[in-house]
Protein backbone atom coordinates (compact mmCIF):
# COMPACT_ATOMS: atom_id res chain seq x y z
CA UNK A 1 0.00 0.00 0.00
CA UNK A 2 1.10 3.22 -0.88
CA UNK A 3 1.76 5.95 2.12
CA UNK A 4 0.03 8.16 -0.15
CA UNK A 5 -3.09 7.98 -1.42
CA UNK A 6 -5.10 9.92 -3.65
CA UNK A 7 -8.49 9.68 -4.97
CA UNK A 8 -10.15 9.68 -6.97
CA UNK A 9 -7.80 8.43 -9.64
CA UNK A 10 -9.61 9.79 -12.71
CA UNK A 11 -11.92 13.46 -12.78
CA UNK A 12 -14.36 14.26 -14.86
CA UNK A 13 -16.45 17.76 -14.52
CA UNK A 14 -18.32 19.97 -16.53
CA UNK A 15 -16.77 24.30 -17.03
CA UNK A 16 -18.04 25.58 -13.94
CA UNK A 17 -18.41 22.48 -11.49
CA UNK A 18 -16.92 22.19 -8.04
CA UNK A 19 -13.91 20.11 -7.82
CA UNK A 20 -12.63 18.13 -4.81
CA UNK A 21 -9.19 15.95 -5.03
CA UNK A 22 -8.69 13.66 -1.59
CA UNK A 23 -4.99 12.72 -0.29
CA UNK A 24 -4.49 10.76 2.71
CA UNK A 25 -1.24 9.63 4.16
CA UNK A 26 -0.14 7.14 6.42
CA UNK A 27 3.59 8.60 7.83
CA UNK A 28 4.26 11.57 9.98
CA UNK A 29 5.33 14.77 8.04
CA UNK A 30 6.46 18.26 8.21
CA UNK A 31 4.17 19.47 5.14
CA UNK A 32 2.27 18.08 2.46
CA UNK A 33 2.70 19.50 -1.40
CA UNK A 34 -0.16 19.91 -4.25
CA UNK A 35 1.60 20.04 -7.98
CA UNK A 36 0.02 20.35 -10.90
CA UNK A 37 1.38 18.38 -14.21
CA UNK A 38 -0.50 19.19 -17.44
CA UNK A 39 0.01 16.48 -20.15
CA UNK A 40 3.52 16.30 -21.53
CA UNK A 41 4.41 19.30 -19.28
CA UNK A 42 6.90 20.26 -16.30
CA UNK A 43 5.36 20.17 -13.12
CA UNK A 44 4.54 23.29 -11.11
CA UNK A 45 3.85 23.64 -7.22
CA UNK A 46 0.57 24.68 -6.20
CA UNK A 47 0.68 24.65 -2.39
CA UNK A 48 2.86 23.69 0.37
CA UNK A 49 1.32 23.56 3.46
CA UNK A 50 1.58 22.41 7.14
CA UNK A 51 -1.28 23.40 8.74
CA UNK A 52 -4.82 24.80 8.19
CA UNK A 53 -6.04 26.12 4.67
CA UNK A 54 -4.44 28.22 1.62
CA UNK A 55 -5.96 30.34 -0.75
CA UNK A 56 -4.66 31.35 -4.64
CA UNK A 57 -7.70 32.37 -7.00
CA UNK A 58 -10.02 29.69 -7.89
CA UNK A 59 -7.33 27.11 -5.93
CA UNK A 60 -7.98 25.96 -1.82
CA UNK A 61 -6.01 24.09 -0.48
CA UNK A 62 -6.67 22.39 3.33
CA UNK A 63 -5.26 20.00 5.47
CA UNK A 64 -6.15 17.59 8.68
CA UNK A 65 -2.68 16.92 10.32
CA UNK A 66 -4.88 14.58 12.94
CA UNK A 67 -6.41 12.70 10.36
CA UNK A 68 -3.86 12.71 7.76
CA UNK A 69 -5.77 13.95 5.47
CA UNK A 70 -5.56 16.80 2.65
CA UNK A 71 -7.83 18.17 0.30
CA UNK A 72 -7.50 20.28 -3.09
CA UNK A 73 -10.63 22.11 -3.89
CA UNK A 74 -11.21 23.91 -7.40
CA UNK A 75 -13.65 26.49 -7.82
CA UNK A 76 -15.89 27.46 -10.86
CA UNK A 77 -13.76 24.58 -13.10
CA UNK A 78 -12.24 25.84 -16.28
CA UNK A 79 -10.89 23.26 -19.14
CA UNK A 80 -7.64 24.86 -18.79
CA UNK A 81 -7.49 23.53 -15.66
CA UNK A 82 -7.37 19.70 -16.98
CA UNK A 83 -3.99 18.50 -15.68
CA UNK A 84 -2.78 15.68 -13.16
CA UNK A 85 -2.81 17.07 -9.85
CA UNK A 86 -0.44 15.08 -7.46
CA UNK A 87 -0.37 15.23 -3.31
CA UNK A 88 3.56 14.44 -2.31
CA UNK A 89 4.00 14.30 1.52
CA UNK A 90 7.44 15.31 2.94
CA UNK A 91 8.95 13.58 5.67
CA UNK A 92 12.27 13.34 6.81
CA UNK A 93 14.68 14.48 10.28
CA UNK A 94 14.45 17.73 9.04
CA UNK A 95 16.73 20.43 7.65
CA UNK A 96 17.97 18.92 4.06
CA UNK A 97 17.36 14.96 5.21
CA UNK A 98 13.93 15.20 4.11
CA UNK A 99 12.25 13.61 1.17
CA UNK A 100 9.21 13.51 -0.62
CA UNK A 101 6.82 10.74 -0.90
CA UNK A 102 3.89 11.19 -3.98
CA UNK A 103 0.63 9.96 -4.33
CA UNK A 104 -0.10 8.53 -8.06
CA UNK A 105 -2.36 11.40 -9.05
CA UNK A 106 -5.40 12.83 -10.18
CA UNK A 107 -6.09 12.92 -13.63
CA UNK A 108 -8.72 16.03 -13.77
CA UNK A 109 -10.55 16.21 -17.19
CA UNK A 110 -12.72 19.62 -17.22
CA UNK A 111 -15.28 19.68 -20.60
CA UNK A 112 -16.80 23.22 -22.22
CA UNK B 1 14.30 33.54 -17.33
CA UNK B 2 13.64 29.59 -16.13
CA UNK B 3 14.41 28.88 -12.55
CA UNK B 4 15.19 25.35 -13.10
CA UNK B 5 16.29 24.00 -16.26
CA UNK B 6 17.57 20.54 -17.84
CA UNK B 7 19.31 19.54 -20.58
CA UNK B 8 17.93 18.15 -23.27
CA UNK B 9 14.83 17.48 -23.08
CA UNK B 10 14.38 14.58 -25.36
CA UNK B 11 17.10 11.75 -25.45
CA UNK B 12 16.51 8.62 -27.40
CA UNK B 13 19.44 6.44 -27.61
CA UNK B 14 20.52 2.27 -27.60
CA UNK B 15 20.48 0.17 -24.39
CA UNK B 16 24.27 -0.11 -23.12
CA UNK B 17 24.80 3.26 -24.45
CA UNK B 18 26.05 6.14 -21.71
CA UNK B 19 24.18 9.53 -21.04
CA UNK B 20 24.19 12.80 -19.15
CA UNK B 21 21.24 15.11 -18.24
CA UNK B 22 22.51 18.12 -17.12
CA UNK B 23 20.30 20.14 -14.68
CA UNK B 24 20.80 24.12 -13.21
CA UNK B 25 18.78 26.86 -10.86
CA UNK B 26 19.18 30.36 -10.47
CA UNK B 27 17.13 30.76 -7.57
CA UNK B 28 20.20 30.17 -5.09
CA UNK B 29 18.43 27.13 -3.30
CA UNK B 30 20.45 24.84 -1.48
CA UNK B 31 19.09 21.38 -1.97
CA UNK B 32 18.49 19.81 -5.94
CA UNK B 33 16.91 16.67 -6.69
CA UNK B 34 16.12 14.13 -9.42
CA UNK B 35 13.24 12.45 -9.35
CA UNK B 36 11.89 9.47 -12.22
CA UNK B 37 8.55 9.15 -13.56
CA UNK B 38 7.24 6.37 -14.56
CA UNK B 39 5.55 5.45 -18.05
CA UNK B 40 2.46 5.13 -14.87
CA UNK B 41 3.00 9.07 -14.26
CA UNK B 42 4.53 7.78 -11.00
CA UNK B 43 6.82 10.25 -9.05
CA UNK B 44 9.80 8.93 -7.11
CA UNK B 45 13.03 10.43 -5.75
CA UNK B 46 15.86 8.96 -6.93
CA UNK B 47 18.86 11.50 -5.42
CA UNK B 48 18.97 14.89 -3.03
CA UNK B 49 22.04 17.03 -2.59
CA UNK B 50 22.38 19.85 -0.14
CA UNK B 51 25.29 22.18 -0.80
CA UNK B 52 26.86 20.01 -3.25
CA UNK B 53 26.71 16.76 -0.67
CA UNK B 54 24.77 14.01 -1.33
CA UNK B 55 22.37 13.43 1.35
CA UNK B 56 19.51 11.12 -0.25
CA UNK B 57 20.19 8.22 -2.73
CA UNK B 58 17.37 5.57 -3.04
CA UNK B 59 18.63 2.38 -3.70
CA UNK B 60 18.96 3.73 -7.32
CA UNK B 61 21.13 1.10 -9.35
CA UNK B 62 25.26 1.95 -9.35
CA UNK B 63 24.89 2.84 -13.32
CA UNK B 64 23.14 6.45 -11.79
CA UNK B 65 25.67 8.48 -10.64
CA UNK B 66 24.77 12.54 -9.65
CA UNK B 67 27.60 14.71 -9.80
CA UNK B 68 26.96 18.46 -8.42
CA UNK B 69 29.86 20.37 -9.02
CA UNK B 70 28.24 23.49 -7.09
CA UNK B 71 25.51 24.51 -5.63
CA UNK B 72 23.46 25.54 -8.77
CA UNK B 73 23.97 22.07 -10.45
CA UNK B 74 23.20 18.73 -10.31
CA UNK B 75 23.78 16.56 -13.30
CA UNK B 76 22.81 12.69 -13.71
CA UNK B 77 24.29 10.50 -15.15
CA UNK B 78 23.83 6.98 -16.54
CA UNK B 79 25.88 4.06 -17.62
CA UNK B 80 25.29 1.25 -19.86
CA UNK B 81 21.48 1.98 -20.02
CA UNK B 82 18.52 -0.20 -20.11
CA UNK B 83 14.58 -0.42 -21.30
CA UNK B 84 14.00 0.06 -18.09
CA UNK B 85 15.89 3.19 -17.83
CA UNK B 86 13.13 5.01 -20.05
CA UNK B 87 11.22 7.65 -18.28
CA UNK B 88 10.67 11.50 -17.36
CA UNK B 89 13.66 12.45 -15.36
CA UNK B 90 12.88 15.85 -13.24
CA UNK B 91 15.13 17.61 -11.21
CA UNK B 92 13.98 19.91 -8.63
CA UNK B 93 15.00 22.59 -5.95
CA UNK B 94 14.62 23.96 -3.31
CA UNK B 95 15.74 26.38 0.15
CA UNK B 96 15.96 24.33 3.37
CA UNK B 97 17.90 25.94 5.54
CA UNK B 98 15.15 27.41 7.14
CA UNK B 99 13.12 30.88 6.65
CA UNK B 100 9.80 31.27 4.93
CA UNK B 101 11.51 30.44 1.56
CA UNK B 102 12.17 27.30 3.40
CA UNK B 103 10.74 24.11 1.38
CA UNK B 104 9.12 25.35 -1.70
CA UNK B 105 9.54 22.76 -4.61
CA UNK B 106 10.26 24.24 -7.90
CA UNK B 107 10.52 21.53 -10.97
CA UNK B 108 12.54 21.67 -14.21
CA UNK B 109 10.42 20.83 -17.58
CA UNK B 110 11.28 17.03 -17.23
CA UNK B 111 14.38 14.98 -19.57
CA UNK B 112 11.99 12.20 -21.47
CA UNK B 113 14.32 8.92 -22.15
CA UNK B 114 13.77 6.61 -24.28
CA UNK B 115 15.97 3.49 -24.35
CA UNK B 116 15.93 1.46 -27.80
Amino acid sequence: KNEVEQSPQNLTAQEGEFITINCSYSVGISALHWLQQHPGGGIVSLFMLSSGKKKHGRLIATINIQEKHSSLHITASHPRDSAVYICAVRSGSGGSNYKLTFGKGTLLTVNP
Amino acid sequence: DTAVSQTPKYLVTQMGNDKSIKCEQNLGHDTMYWYKQDSKKFLKIMFSYNNKELIINETVPNRFSPKSPDKAHLNLHINSLELGDSAVYFCASTYVTGGWRSGELFFGEGSRLTVL
